[in-house]
């Protein structure tokens, strides 16, 4: 089966300018998940949806980041304004559909630079 | 809250010799553990995974044992292969679902 799809793979905007990621999860996968990974660290989540609701936005920057599942397939992710911090691979992943035993499948990830 | 603490890399081995790569976690409760590995420019892969103590998950040749006395999750391999150079991740998944992870440790295997 295709796995977890993400685009673009790479990106390099300025600072304070702004950035989509989109992400196709695998087919029949209800649960989605949005990671951050900074360089030389483990991944960190971002927003965890069920179908298209938020499950946990915890740990999301608000000011600049959102997040949206409008139709429980697909999902996008943006920034605006993007920060030099915000240099990282975000990781895109989903899982069938019980979060608590179903393998979570992550794609290649987009890596972004921000200058 | 959780964490997950893992040695730091790079760990560098001949082919054929025996791998050990340390994991610690701090957790409420009762967490399943992971084994994720990350091959160059491709995604995150589970390798395996223990839910419960004393579970033994393995996979491919690795082994790792979920020992909650010393809240520990070693991944071990008798002889690794150029082919599992690679960035290890551990981490565990709590009651909320949530996985946390380790900051990897990088695996670099020598012909």
């Amino acid at each position: 089966e295709a796995g977890v799809a993400q685009s673009p793979r790479y990106k390099i905007i300025e600072k304070r300018q702004s950035v989509a990621f989109w992400c196709n999860p695998i087919s029949g996968h209800a649960t989605l998940y949005w990671y951050q990974q900074i360089l030389g660290q483990g991944p960190k989540l971002l927003i965890q949806f069920q179908n298209n609701g938020v499950v946990d936005d915890s740990q999301l920057p608000k000011d600049r980041f959102s997040a949206e599942r409008l139709k429980g397939v697909d999902s996008t992710l943006k920034i605006q304004p993007a920060k030099l911090e915000d240099s990282a691979v975000y990781l895109c992943a989903s899982s069938f559909r019980d979060p608590s035993t179903d393998t979570q499948y992550f794609g290649p990830g987009t890596r972004l630079t921000v200058l | 809250g959780d964490s997950v603490t893992q040695m730091e890399g790079p760990v560098t081995l001949s082919e054929e010799a025996f791998l050990t790569i340390n994991c610690t976690y701090t957790a409420t409760g009762y967490p399943s553990l992971f084994w994720y590995v990350q091959y160059p420019g491709e995604g995150l892969q589970l390798l395996l995974k223990a839910t419960k103590a004393d579970d033994k998950g393995s996979n491919k040749g690795f082994e790792a044992t979920y020992r909650k006395e010393t809240t520990s999750f070693h991944l071990e391999k008798g002889s690794v292969q150029v082919s599992d150079s690679a960035v290890y991740f551990c981490a565990l998944k709590d009651a909320g679902n949530m996985l946390t992870f380790g900051g990897g440790t990088r695996l670099m295997v020598k012909p």
